[in-house]
């Protein structure tokens, strides 16, 4: 099994720029989670799906954030237009039936 | 938002040495999880606990759930530069998504 597998590992964008961040969860679990985490407020919860449909985005910071998952078998982040404060380390996780989380190696984004 | 507190922050040690972190909370949680992340990483779960007062042991790490499910502790003994690392703990308020504490940072010296 390769796990969850995040596409790019590093982002570097200008201000303003439209940024998509990719996921592809470990097949066989019907949850997909994204969280970004930074030095000051660790690791928050932007938005998770259950069996493709978002149940929960409360977390997403404001509309600038959407998040999709058109399959179960891929979801993406995008962030339009990128600020600088957006820059953090954003991880796609998923789970099945059993305890536990799986995380990606996460996509770690600077905004400049 | 239910709220993990852990300590310390930071924790920085010799080889061979005992430690523990700790995990709070004024919430009551269904079930409680440690996760490990390394640098560059993302956080790889070490253990689920379920029950008040359940202690579980995986070779020198030792973690116990508290009584009232408030609260966790993760005991290592001997530590080695392999355990180095970002240690999480995450709580599961009923069965819905995980709430991740800030993480002790522990740093082992040969």
């Amino acid at each position: 099994d390769a796990g969850v597998i995040q596409s790019p590992r590093h982002e570097v964008t200008e201000m303003g720029q439209e940024v998509t961040l990719r996921c592809k969860p470990i097949s066989g679990h019907n949850s997909l989670f994204w969280y970004r985490q930074t030095m000051m407020r660790g690791l928050e919860l932007l938005i998770y799906f259950n069996n493709n449909v978002p149940i929960d985005d409360s977390g997403m910071p404001e509309d600038r954030f959407s998040a999709k998952m058109p399959n179960a078998s891929f979801s993406t982040l995008k962030i339009q237009p990128s600020e600088p404060r957006d820059s953090a380390v954003y991880f796609c996780a998923s789970s099945g039936q059993g305890w536990g989380y799986t995380f990606g190696s996460g996509t770690r984004l600077t905004v400049v | 938002t239910q709220l993990l507190e852990q300590s310390p922050q930071f924790l920085s040690i010799q080889e061979g040495e005992n430690l523990t972190v700790y995990c709070n909370s004024s919430s009551v949680f269904s079930s409680l999880q440690w996760y490990r992340q390394e640098p560059g990483e993302g956080p790889v779960l070490l253990v689920t606990v379920v029950t008040g007062g359940e202690v579980k042991k995986l070779k020198r790490l030792t973690f116990q759930f508290g009584d009232a499910r408030k609260d966790s502790s993760l005991h290592i003994t001997a530590a080695q530069p392999g355990d180095t690392g970002l240690y999480l703990c995450a709580g599961e308020p009923g069965y819905s998504t995980l709430t991740f504490g800030k993480g002790t940072m522990l740093l082992v010296s040969p």
